[in-house]
């Protein structure tokens, strides 16, 4: 029972242009939100968080949006720039000083130049 | 500075046989996880330490995985009697606060 999904195994952009990554969860427990990005032979590296009391976060060119009624998360990069190539995991967990994050199956994004 | 760092990188077993990975946290870092990623899945929980204890041990698969840490460091995660579905990459990460840092993980094949 996957309690965080990614449905979007992959996703191309071209250079310049947002990405946008999709996420969807089902424990409505949850109330921490996390995305990490990872490299091909590198383990993941946290990118930016969020917590349920805002429905925004940004950092540079890293914005996540939560939309706690609808049970979804985003993760929005703008511009994309080729660099930005890399699998992106989101992960939820209960309280943010839980050490239990739950995972997605991650989503691939190639960025174009 | 040093991160995580795991070893070895690869390795190629025969179903049957025992492994042991191995994970050096961060210096200082007083928390350890093992995560799992198998083929076409998300990463999946293992075990967390606090310090040298594991109050939780609810992620391992079955029996033939235990991991122990010593000395507040380094952590081994051993699987016993190798199955194939046990392949997959073996991830650890540390951490002081709650952000974790990941190390570059094992890929363990078993044939």
């Amino acid at each position: 029972d996957q309690q965080v999904k990614q449905n979007s195994p992959s996703l191309s952009v071209q250079e310049g242009r947002i990405s946008i990554l999709n996420c969807d969860y089902t424990n409505s427990m949850f109330d921490y939100f996390l995305w990490y990005k990872k490299y091909p032979a590198e383990g993941p590296t946290f990118l930016i968080s969020i917590s349920s009391i805002k429905d925004k976060n940004e950092d540079g060119r890293f914005t996540v949006f939560l939309n706690k009624s609808a049970k979804h998360l985003s993760l929005h990069i703008v511009p994309s720039q080729p660099g930005d190539s890399a699998v992106y995991f989101c992960a939820a967990s209960e309280t943010s000083g839980t050490y239990k994050y739950i995972f997605g199956t991650g989503t691939r994004l190639k960025v174009l130049a | 500075g040093a991160g995580v760092s795991q070893s070895p990188s690869n390795k190629v077993t025969e179903k049957g046989k025992d492994v042991e990975l191995r994970c050096d946290p961060i210096s200082g870092h007083t928390a350890l996880y093992w995560y799992r990623q198998s083929l076409g899945q998300g990463l999946e929980f293992l075990i967390y330490f606090q310090g040298n204890s594991a109050p939780d041990k609810s992620g391992l698969p079955s029996d033939r995985f235990s991991a122990e840490r010593t000395g507040g460091s380094v952590s081994t995660l051993t699987i016993q009697r190798t199955q194939q579905e046990d392949s997959a990459v073996y991830l650890c990460a540390s951490s002081l606060t709650q952000h974790k840092y990941f190390g570059p993980g094992t890929r363990l094949t078993v044939t």
